[in-house]
This record gives C-alpha cells, sequence and structure tokens, in this order.
C-alpha cells in the first residue's frame, strides 16, 4: 500500500517569501506530525494533527509557522516571510490511531531559502 | 529535561564486521524505546520497539537492548551490509504525553 507522501520533494525560496508544504498520509491514520530536521540532526518536532485539531503546536517555532488539516487526511505546513534559517528537511509522520502508535515518515521536503 | 544522546556521532566499518550504536536517555515517565534506519534523502523507519518490560529485541540482523534501570539502549548490527550505512536514530517516548523525543542520530557507513 501506498506510504506518506509529501510534495514537493525539493522547494527553493526567495527570503521574505510565503511557501505550502503538502503531506498525505497513509490513508486511515488519524494521528498526522510535523518535523522539521536540520543536517547531522534528529527530528525536531513540529506539530501534531489528532483528526482536524492541532492536539500539540508547542513545537513551532514561531507565528510564520502555521499548519492545517481541515479534512483530518492532507495536511498543508505553511511559512510565512521565510527565513535562511527555516533551511531544513521538513518530515511529515502518520501513525494509526494515538500519539504513541509507530510514525511512518514520509521522505520529507527539503527546503532552501536563499 | 527530557534528552536522548546517541554515540558515536560517526562509525565507518567494513562490510561483513559487526557494530554497536549507544542511546542514552533522561526521558521521566518512560513509555517506550524505538530505534530508527534513515537512509539519505528518506524518512526515518521505524526498525524495533522496546516498552518498560522488554529488554532485547531482535529484526533480522539488528538486536537492541534496553536497560531500563539505568536509561541504557543499544544496537547492535550483525554482519554489517553496504545497505546499512544510514543514520541510525534513538527515540524515547514519554508515558504521560506519547510525545517523542528523538536523539541526533549515529551516522554509519559501511565500506566494502
Amino acid at each position: 500500500g501506498a506510504g506518506v507522501s509529501q510534495t514537493p520533494s525539493n522547494k527553493v525560496t526567495e527570503k521574505g517569501k510565503y511557501v505550502e508544504l503538502r503531506c498525505d498520509p497513509i490513508s486511515g491514520h488519524t494521528a498526522l506530525y510535523w518535523y522539521r530536521q536540520s543536517l547531522g540532526q534528529g527530528p525536531e518536532f513540529l506539530i501534531y494533527f489528532q483528526g482536524t485539531g492541532a492536539a500539540d503546536d508547542s513545537g513551532l517555532p514561531n507565528d510564520r509557522f502555521f499548519a492545517v488539516r481541515p479534512e483530518g487526511s492532507v495536511s498543508t505546513l505553511k511559512i510565512q516571510r521565510t527565513e535562511r534559517g527555516d533551511s531544513a528537511v521538513y518530515l511529515c509522520a502518520s501513525s494509526p490511531d494515538r500519539r504513541g502508535d509507530t510514525q511512518y515518515f514520509g521522505p520529507g521536503t527539503r527546503l532552501t531559502v536563499l | 529535561k527530557n534528552q536522548v544522546e546517541q554515540s558515536p556521532q560517526s562509525l565507518i566499518i567494513l562490510e561483513g564486521k559487526n557494530c554497536t550504536l549507544q542511546c542514552n536517555y533522561t526521558v521521566s515517565p518512560f513509555s517506550n524505546l524505538r530505534w530508527y534506519k534513515q537512509d539519505t534523502g528518506r524518512g526515518p523507519v521505524s526498525l524495533t520497539i522496546m516498552t518498560f518490560s522488554e529488554n532485547t529485541k531482535s529484526n533480522g540482523r539488528y538486536t537492541a537492548t534496553l536497560d531500563a534501570d539505568t536509561k541504557q539502549s543499544s544496537l547492535h548490527i550483525t554482519a554489517s551490509q553496504l545497505s546499512d550505512s544510514a543514520s541510525y536514530i534513538c527515540v524515547v517516548s514519554a508515558h504521560n504525553t506519547d510525545k517523542l523525543i528523538f536523539g541526533t542520530g549515529t551516522r554509519l557507513q559501511v565500506f566494502p
């Protein structure tokens, strides 16, 4: 079956621009997570959705970052006024039900802010 | 503060050799510990998961151990293959939140 997919795989943008990153979770998975991973580091938690609602957004670094999951399936991570420090790989993961379930990761979107 | 530390940071071994990766954590209350493998340019993939009562679990040539008293885990790779070249990430879940705390990973390179 299909795994978690993310689009685009690579995104290059200029400082100050707005970007949207998309995540398609595994069908039927109610929990969805966004992480950010810098080179040589482990994933850093950003936000966790249970269904349509953000159950934990404590990892979002500031108000330039926002994520939605309007129908409880596809999620979009939105970054406003991008900065060079936002450059990283943004990983999405999903799990069947509760947060403690094994998370299945997508391939990530590599964001480069020039 | 909940933390997960891994060592070594990077490791180079020859094909066919064994190796052991270490993970120390301070997460409390502990729920479970996972080892993930992350190939370059891909998302992490779960290898093993262990709860408090389990002290060893195998997945093919991968064997993970857990000592919940000393809060240490190891991942042993037997008869390494070139395809084992990847980052190995130790991930600990806190019982009260189920939040995952990721280590920084060990970068393993297997040479022929």
